[in-house]
């Protein structure tokens, strides 16, 4: 059964610091999503990684996926206010379109 | 810009009631999902449905949970009875059904049971 894991769950940063967060999964995929949710609204796509070694890159977020490790990154770049959000990574189970989704990283960015 | 629309938006009902929701994914789309998300939780899969069929129901609690697709376009996702466990933001999602394509999701529905 495929599990996806998120670490941090909880990040409190200050405004203008780097961090990166991570998402574990346990079985193979070569393929791996992120999103995006403010409270109370629905989930926004930032990012498909589509293979090994993949990197996209959105204004201060950066992601990227390592599938030999079962690994993905997603880096923050002098965080801003607006950054304060839940994201979510989720990867397809078994080939087919069905997410598995992690538990999300609430993060909250303080001025 | 195209969007996935739900209704209601919002939802209070007793419990032992009958709920239902209403989804209208984006135009051409051929792969409809509903998830549910529990207050903390990532979204789980309840069903996928490709054009009119259902691909995936496999964590559909089936005793009270049911789904269809009709004509392959909007959707309805109904529970009867409702109980206080199903308080959660119901979502729907969908894509144009080619593989690699992202989900794009709607508002949501929020189901309170009381």
């Amino acid at each position: 059964e495929l599990k996806v894991e998120q670490n941090p769950l909880f990040l409190s940063m200050q405004e203008g610091k780097n961090y990166t967060i991570y998402c574990n999964y346990s079985t193979t995929s070569d393929r791996l999503y992120w999103y995006r949710q403010d409270p109370g609204k629905s989930l926004e796509s930032l990012f498909v990684l589509l293979s090994n070694g993949a990197v996209k890159q959105e204004g201060r977020l950066m992601a990227s996926l390592d599938t030999k490790a079962r690994l993905s990154t997603l880096h923050i770049t002098a965080a801003v206010h607006d950054l304060s959000a839940t994201y979510f990574c989720a990867v397809p189970q078994g080939g087919s379109e069905k997410l598995v989704f992690g538990k999300g990283m609430k993060l909250t960015v303080n001025p | 810009e195209a969007e996935v629309a739900q209704s209601p938006r919002y939802k209070i009902t007793e419990k032992s009631q009958a709920v239902a929701f209403w989804c209208d994914p984006i135009s051409g789309h051929a792969t409809l999902y509903w998830y549910r998300q529990i207050l903390g939780q990532g979204p789980e899969l309840l069903v996928q449905f490709q054009d009119e069929s259902v691909v995936d129901d496999s964590q559909l609690p089936k005793d009270r949970f049911s789904a269809e697709r009709l004509k392959g376009v909007d959707s309805t996702l109904k529970i009867q009875p409702a109980e206080l466990g199903d308080s959660a933001m119901y979502l729907c999602a969908s894509s144009p059904g080619r593989l690699q394509e992202t989900q794009y999701f709607g508002p949501g529905t929020r189901l309170l049971v009381l």
